[in-house]
Protein backbone atom coordinates (compact mmCIF):
# COMPACT_ATOMS: atom_id res chain seq x y z
CA UNK A 1 0.00 0.00 0.00
CA UNK A 2 1.01 3.66 -0.86
CA UNK A 3 2.08 5.52 2.53
CA UNK A 4 -0.35 7.97 2.76
CA UNK A 5 -1.68 9.04 5.93
CA UNK A 6 -3.91 11.43 6.83
CA UNK A 7 -5.29 13.54 10.08
CA UNK A 8 -7.29 14.01 11.82
CA UNK A 9 -9.80 11.03 10.76
CA UNK A 10 -12.99 12.26 12.02
CA UNK A 11 -13.04 16.14 13.10
CA UNK A 12 -16.52 17.86 14.47
CA UNK A 13 -16.05 21.71 13.75
CA UNK A 14 -18.71 24.44 14.36
CA UNK A 15 -19.00 27.36 11.77
CA UNK A 16 -16.84 29.95 10.93
CA UNK A 17 -14.20 28.04 12.89
CA UNK A 18 -11.14 27.38 10.14
CA UNK A 19 -9.72 24.08 9.86
CA UNK A 20 -6.92 22.54 8.47
CA UNK A 21 -6.52 18.69 7.49
CA UNK A 22 -2.99 17.50 6.92
CA UNK A 23 -1.94 14.76 4.29
CA UNK A 24 1.19 12.93 4.58
CA UNK A 25 3.56 10.68 1.74
CA UNK A 26 6.35 8.29 2.49
CA UNK A 27 6.03 7.89 -1.38
CA UNK A 28 8.23 10.97 -2.49
CA UNK A 29 5.40 11.33 -4.89
CA UNK A 30 5.19 14.51 -7.06
CA UNK A 31 1.49 15.30 -7.52
CA UNK A 32 -0.78 15.56 -4.57
CA UNK A 33 -4.52 15.99 -5.29
CA UNK A 34 -7.36 16.91 -2.40
CA UNK A 35 -10.83 15.39 -3.02
CA UNK A 36 -13.92 15.59 -1.32
CA UNK A 37 -16.65 13.19 -2.02
CA UNK A 38 -20.54 13.89 -1.58
CA UNK A 39 -23.35 11.80 -2.74
CA UNK A 40 -24.18 11.84 -5.53
CA UNK A 41 -21.14 13.33 -6.77
CA UNK A 42 -18.77 11.18 -6.65
CA UNK A 43 -15.11 12.66 -5.73
CA UNK A 44 -14.27 16.53 -6.76
CA UNK A 45 -11.17 17.77 -7.32
CA UNK A 46 -10.50 20.92 -4.15
CA UNK A 47 -7.20 21.76 -5.39
CA UNK A 48 -3.95 20.22 -6.37
CA UNK A 49 -0.62 20.18 -6.52
CA UNK A 50 2.52 19.48 -9.08
CA UNK A 51 5.58 20.51 -6.63
CA UNK A 52 6.73 21.87 -2.84
CA UNK A 53 5.22 25.32 -3.71
CA UNK A 54 3.70 24.71 -6.44
CA UNK A 55 -0.44 24.59 -6.68
CA UNK A 56 -3.68 24.51 -8.34
CA UNK A 57 -7.60 25.27 -7.67
CA UNK A 58 -9.67 22.32 -9.43
CA UNK A 59 -13.64 22.01 -9.65
CA UNK A 60 -14.42 22.95 -6.65
CA UNK A 61 -11.79 25.11 -4.65
CA UNK A 62 -14.37 28.33 -3.03
CA UNK A 63 -13.89 27.98 0.55
CA UNK A 64 -10.46 26.31 0.44
CA UNK A 65 -6.59 27.17 0.43
CA UNK A 66 -3.92 24.56 0.53
CA UNK A 67 -0.19 25.13 0.94
CA UNK A 68 3.12 22.67 0.63
CA UNK A 69 6.34 23.97 1.82
CA UNK A 70 7.51 19.98 1.35
CA UNK A 71 7.06 17.15 -0.35
CA UNK A 72 5.72 15.09 2.37
CA UNK A 73 2.95 16.93 3.11
CA UNK A 74 -0.05 18.78 1.96
CA UNK A 75 -2.06 21.23 3.77
CA UNK A 76 -5.92 21.58 3.42
CA UNK A 77 -7.11 24.76 4.91
CA UNK A 78 -11.41 25.78 5.31
CA UNK A 79 -10.88 29.14 6.10
CA UNK A 80 -14.22 29.44 7.32
CA UNK A 81 -15.91 26.68 7.75
CA UNK A 82 -19.90 26.12 7.03
CA UNK A 83 -22.09 23.29 6.63
CA UNK A 84 -21.71 22.54 2.93
CA UNK A 85 -18.76 21.70 3.83
CA UNK A 86 -19.80 18.66 5.21
CA UNK A 87 -18.16 15.96 3.38
CA UNK A 88 -15.32 13.22 3.08
CA UNK A 89 -12.19 14.77 2.38
CA UNK A 90 -9.58 12.48 0.37
CA UNK A 91 -5.77 12.90 -0.22
CA UNK A 92 -3.84 11.16 -3.54
CA UNK A 93 -0.72 11.32 -4.86
CA UNK A 94 0.88 10.40 -8.08
CA UNK A 95 4.59 10.01 -9.08
CA UNK A 96 3.83 11.70 -12.24
CA UNK A 97 0.44 13.38 -14.05
CA UNK A 98 0.42 11.45 -17.07
CA UNK A 99 -0.78 7.32 -17.05
CA UNK A 100 0.20 6.58 -13.30
CA UNK A 101 -2.39 5.49 -11.37
CA UNK A 102 -3.57 8.40 -8.38
CA UNK A 103 -3.09 6.48 -4.30
CA UNK A 104 -5.62 7.45 -2.24
CA UNK A 105 -5.34 7.90 1.35
CA UNK A 106 -7.96 6.54 4.09
CA UNK A 107 -9.93 9.59 3.97
CA UNK A 108 -11.12 12.39 6.56
CA UNK A 109 -14.85 12.97 7.84
CA UNK A 110 -15.29 16.66 8.58
CA UNK A 111 -18.32 17.39 10.31
CA UNK A 112 -19.48 21.25 10.27
CA UNK A 113 -22.25 22.30 12.80
CA UNK B 1 -16.03 20.54 -19.89
CA UNK B 2 -15.04 16.28 -19.22
CA UNK B 3 -18.05 14.16 -17.78
CA UNK B 4 -18.32 10.65 -16.79
CA UNK B 5 -21.70 9.32 -16.18
CA UNK B 6 -22.02 6.00 -13.92
CA UNK B 7 -25.39 3.77 -14.16
CA UNK B 8 -27.77 4.42 -10.94
CA UNK B 9 -27.18 2.18 -8.05
CA UNK B 10 -27.54 0.93 -5.60
CA UNK B 11 -26.84 -2.99 -7.18
CA UNK B 12 -28.05 -6.00 -5.36
CA UNK B 13 -26.86 -9.44 -6.76
CA UNK B 14 -26.82 -13.07 -5.52
CA UNK B 15 -23.43 -14.49 -5.25
CA UNK B 16 -22.06 -15.77 -9.00
CA UNK B 17 -24.29 -13.26 -11.04
CA UNK B 18 -23.06 -11.55 -13.72
CA UNK B 19 -22.14 -8.15 -13.07
CA UNK B 20 -22.78 -5.06 -15.59
CA UNK B 21 -21.67 -1.33 -14.67
CA UNK B 22 -22.29 1.42 -17.30
CA UNK B 23 -20.37 3.87 -17.99
CA UNK B 24 -20.28 6.39 -20.25
CA UNK B 25 -18.06 9.57 -20.53
CA UNK B 26 -17.98 13.21 -22.68
CA UNK B 27 -14.52 14.15 -23.24
CA UNK B 28 -12.49 16.01 -25.96
CA UNK B 29 -8.92 14.29 -27.09
CA UNK B 30 -8.07 10.96 -26.32
CA UNK B 31 -8.63 10.51 -22.20
CA UNK B 32 -7.29 7.52 -20.01
CA UNK B 33 -10.12 5.69 -18.48
CA UNK B 34 -10.27 3.82 -15.15
CA UNK B 35 -12.00 1.94 -12.85
CA UNK B 36 -12.04 2.57 -8.78
CA UNK B 37 -13.05 0.38 -5.86
CA UNK B 38 -13.87 2.17 -2.51
CA UNK B 39 -14.74 -0.57 0.14
CA UNK B 40 -16.39 0.67 3.11
CA UNK B 41 -14.41 3.08 5.62
CA UNK B 42 -11.41 2.77 3.25
CA UNK B 43 -10.10 5.36 0.66
CA UNK B 44 -10.24 4.57 -3.22
CA UNK B 45 -8.12 2.16 -4.81
CA UNK B 46 -7.22 1.53 -8.49
CA UNK B 47 -9.13 -1.91 -9.75
CA UNK B 48 -8.32 -1.34 -13.56
CA UNK B 49 -7.68 0.96 -16.50
CA UNK B 50 -7.40 1.13 -20.31
CA UNK B 51 -5.26 4.24 -22.07
CA UNK B 52 -6.61 3.87 -25.67
CA UNK B 53 -9.11 2.97 -27.88
CA UNK B 54 -10.12 -1.14 -27.76
CA UNK B 55 -7.50 -1.57 -24.81
CA UNK B 56 -9.09 -3.77 -22.59
CA UNK B 57 -8.13 -3.53 -18.45
CA UNK B 58 -8.46 -6.61 -16.36
CA UNK B 59 -7.93 -7.46 -12.55
CA UNK B 60 -9.27 -9.65 -10.15
CA UNK B 61 -12.01 -11.15 -12.21
CA UNK B 62 -13.14 -7.92 -13.68
CA UNK B 63 -12.83 -6.48 -16.93
CA UNK B 64 -13.60 -3.09 -18.97
CA UNK B 65 -13.38 -2.32 -22.64
CA UNK B 66 -12.10 1.17 -23.91
CA UNK B 67 -15.38 1.79 -26.54
CA UNK B 68 -14.37 5.17 -28.08
CA UNK B 69 -17.72 4.37 -31.09
CA UNK B 70 -19.70 4.79 -27.77
CA UNK B 71 -17.88 6.54 -25.35
CA UNK B 72 -18.58 3.81 -22.99
CA UNK B 73 -16.18 1.67 -20.43
CA UNK B 74 -18.53 -0.93 -18.72
CA UNK B 75 -17.87 -2.85 -15.88
CA UNK B 76 -18.20 -6.73 -15.84
CA UNK B 77 -17.66 -9.89 -14.00
CA UNK B 78 -18.68 -13.07 -14.69
CA UNK B 79 -19.07 -13.91 -11.18
CA UNK B 80 -19.68 -11.79 -8.01
CA UNK B 81 -18.47 -12.69 -4.39
CA UNK B 82 -19.48 -11.01 -1.11
CA UNK B 83 -16.20 -10.11 -1.26
CA UNK B 84 -17.45 -7.09 -4.19
CA UNK B 85 -19.07 -5.59 -2.26
CA UNK B 86 -18.21 -2.17 -2.69
CA UNK B 87 -18.92 1.29 -4.36
CA UNK B 88 -17.51 1.01 -7.57
CA UNK B 89 -16.64 4.73 -9.42
CA UNK B 90 -15.58 4.98 -13.43
CA UNK B 91 -13.01 8.04 -13.74
CA UNK B 92 -11.20 9.36 -16.79
CA UNK B 93 -8.04 11.55 -17.07
CA UNK B 94 -8.03 14.16 -19.83
CA UNK B 95 -5.60 16.68 -21.27
CA UNK B 96 -5.52 18.52 -17.96
CA UNK B 97 -4.17 15.79 -16.45
CA UNK B 98 -6.93 16.01 -13.71
CA UNK B 99 -9.35 13.02 -12.92
CA UNK B 100 -13.27 13.19 -13.74
CA UNK B 101 -15.07 10.75 -11.48
CA UNK B 102 -18.11 9.37 -11.77
CA UNK B 103 -20.97 9.85 -9.33
CA UNK B 104 -20.54 6.02 -7.64
CA UNK B 105 -22.50 2.88 -7.81
CA UNK B 106 -23.05 0.76 -4.77
CA UNK B 107 -22.55 -2.65 -4.87
CA UNK B 108 -23.75 -5.44 -2.25
CA UNK B 109 -23.49 -9.38 -3.40
CA UNK B 110 -25.78 -11.63 -1.31
CA UNK B 111 -24.81 -14.87 0.07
Amino acid sequence: DAGITQSPRHKVTETGTPVTLRCHQTENHRYMYWYRQDPGHGLRLIHYSYGVKDTDKGEVSDGYSVSRSKTEDFLLTLESATSSQTSVYFCAISDTGGADEQYFGPGTRLTVT
Amino acid sequence: GNSVTQMEGPVTLSEEAFLTINCTYTATGYPSLFWYVQYPGEGLQLLLKATKADDKGSNKGFEATYRKETTSFHLEKGSVQVSDSAVYFCALRGSARQLTFGSGTQLTVLP
